[in-house]
């Protein structure tokens, strides 16, 4: 158990419609990254929150964007949805413990019709 | 930006045989290199990593090799067992925080 979580498990959205995903992860572990994971294919990074700030983003548009709360938990919200964005969605915490290792949540799979 | 390319793509055993995937990067500014384990429905798990200031690790079957000159690193799993059976990914980041490059994955499958 990583003690990431992550909701919904699965969610289906028709083009144009917006979405939020959710992840909650353990106390402590105040850096989250998300990650899309196409199918067949490895999880592409993101972006990164670090103390409630964006901390680094990989090459997503716009309409991509986080929040990190205070209790750790973190928000993943994309506008515009489109066909390419049905994949499987990661976040991933870590604890600044000199090792900072990334552990994954089971993901969310979204399914845009 | 850092590139990862992994081979193979599959990789079928029989059970008690070892496996090697192995993995090439393109940023040597890298310095940690996980590997992830994924089972289906799952997200991924880290089974071992290693930092550049080691050349090898092991954890009971699996090892980890780091050849930082060449700029590629292997998964070793000795006797395998059917539980082994998922699709393994290497990446690559400059420090275990920060934004981690993926490999495109190897299906592990292990016949019984």
């Amino acid at each position: 158990e990583t003690g990431v979580t992550q909701s919904p498990t699965h969610l289906i959205k028709t083009r144009g419609q917006q979405v939020t995903l959710r992840c909650s992860s353990q106390s402590g572990h105040n850096t989250v990254s998300w990650y899309q994971q196409a199918l067949g294919q490895g999880p592409q990074f993101i972006f990164q929150y670090y103390r409630e700030e964006e901390n680094g983003r990989g090459n997503f548009p716009p309409r991509f964007s986080g929040l990190q709360f205070p209790n750790y938990s973190s928000e993943l919200n994309v506008n515009a949805l489109e066909l390419d964005d049905s994949a499987l969605y990661l976040c991933a915490s870590s604890v600044p413990d000199g090792q900072e290792t990334q552990y994954f949540g089971p993901g969310t799979r979204l399914l845009v019709l | 930006g850092e590139n990862v390319e992994q081979h193979p793509s599959t990789l079928s055993v029989q059970e008690g045989d070892s496996a090697v995937i192995k993995c090439t990067y393109s940023d040597s500014a890298s310095n940690y290199f996980p590997w992830y384990k994924q089972e289906l429905g799952k997200g991924p798990q880290l089974i071992i990593d290693i930092r550049s200031n080691v050349g090898e690790k092991k954890d009971q079957r699996i090892a980890v090799t780091l050849n930082k000159t060449a700029k590629h690193f292997s998964l070793h799993i000795t006797e395998t067992q059917p539980e082994d059976s998922a699709v393994y990914f290497c990446a690559a980041s400059l420090n275990a925080g920060n934004m981690l490059t993926f490999g495109g994955g190897t299906r592990l499958m292990v016949k019984p």
